[in-house]
């Protein structure tokens, strides 16, 4: 399994983009990358998956470039609500192991 | 939406004493994982199985925990004899598999703590 590294934490403000870079140097052919969401009292989310180029969904973006070596969760617009710790997993089979994430704070 | 069940929701019971945490996958998921939160360790993955069978269970204490799945609605985790140290929050979480779009989905775990 690819090691990952992400910041330990960050704060925006509400109604700024928001960009969290993962590290993946060791990536394999075949892994994916995979965010999960976490807030407080709560299990992990997915939020978003990809595997090369640009990927979108209703809540984030995945920015992956050729060499697959980094990616970039973008949160468009983030609010209160978007205060959690958000984590980069990279992997081919069923296993999925956590890091320690990214803790995210947004504030007013 | 489908949703992973895990009871109990918290549970404080005292050392040596015998814990049962049950997780219902969501129907049709045919991979499981058991994992533990605390604040030092952040998510540990416990074990896990595909098609009730478990696959992988390297990072459970093997002399005191245990996991299994009767069935396909029905995962257990078991900790015999229950210490101060296991007090985390469990995860159960269920898929198809790493490359589906939909990713994994957890359950809102059980809060155990063991005085």
């Amino acid at each position: 399994l690819a090691k990952t590294t992400q910041p330990i934490s960050m704060d925006s403000y509400e109604g700024q983009e928001v960009n969290i870079t993962c590290s993946h140097n060791n990536i394999a052919t075949n892994d994916y990358i995979t965010w999960y969401q976490q807030f407080p009292s709560q299990g992990p989310r997915f939020i978003i998956q990809g595997y090369k180029t640009k990927v979108t969904n209703e809540v984030a973006s995945l920015f992956i470039p050729a060499d697959r070596k980094s990616s970039t969760l973008s949160l468009p617009r983030v609010s209160l609500s978007d205060t959690a710790v958000y984590y980069c997993l990279v992997g081919s089979g069923d296993k999925i192991i956590f890091g320690k994430g990214t803790r995210l704070h947004i504030l007013p | 939406d489908a949703r992973v069940t895990q009871t109990p929701r918290h549970k404080v019971t005292e050392m040596g004493q015998e814990v049962t945490m049950r997780c219902q996958p969501i129907l049709g998921h045919n991979t499981v994982f058991w994992y533990r939160q605390t604040m030092m360790q952040g998510l540990e993955l416990l074990a896990y199985f595909r098609n009730r069978a478990p696959l992988d269970d390297s990072g459970m204490p093997k002399d005191r925990f245990s996991a299994e799945m009767p069935d396909a609605t029905l995962a257990t985790l078991k900790i015999q004899p229950s210490e101060p140290r296991d007090s985390a929050v469990y995860f159960c979480a269920s898929g198809q598999s790493l490359a589906s779009s939909y990713g994994y989905t957890f359950g809102s775990g059980t809060r155990l703590t063991v005085v």
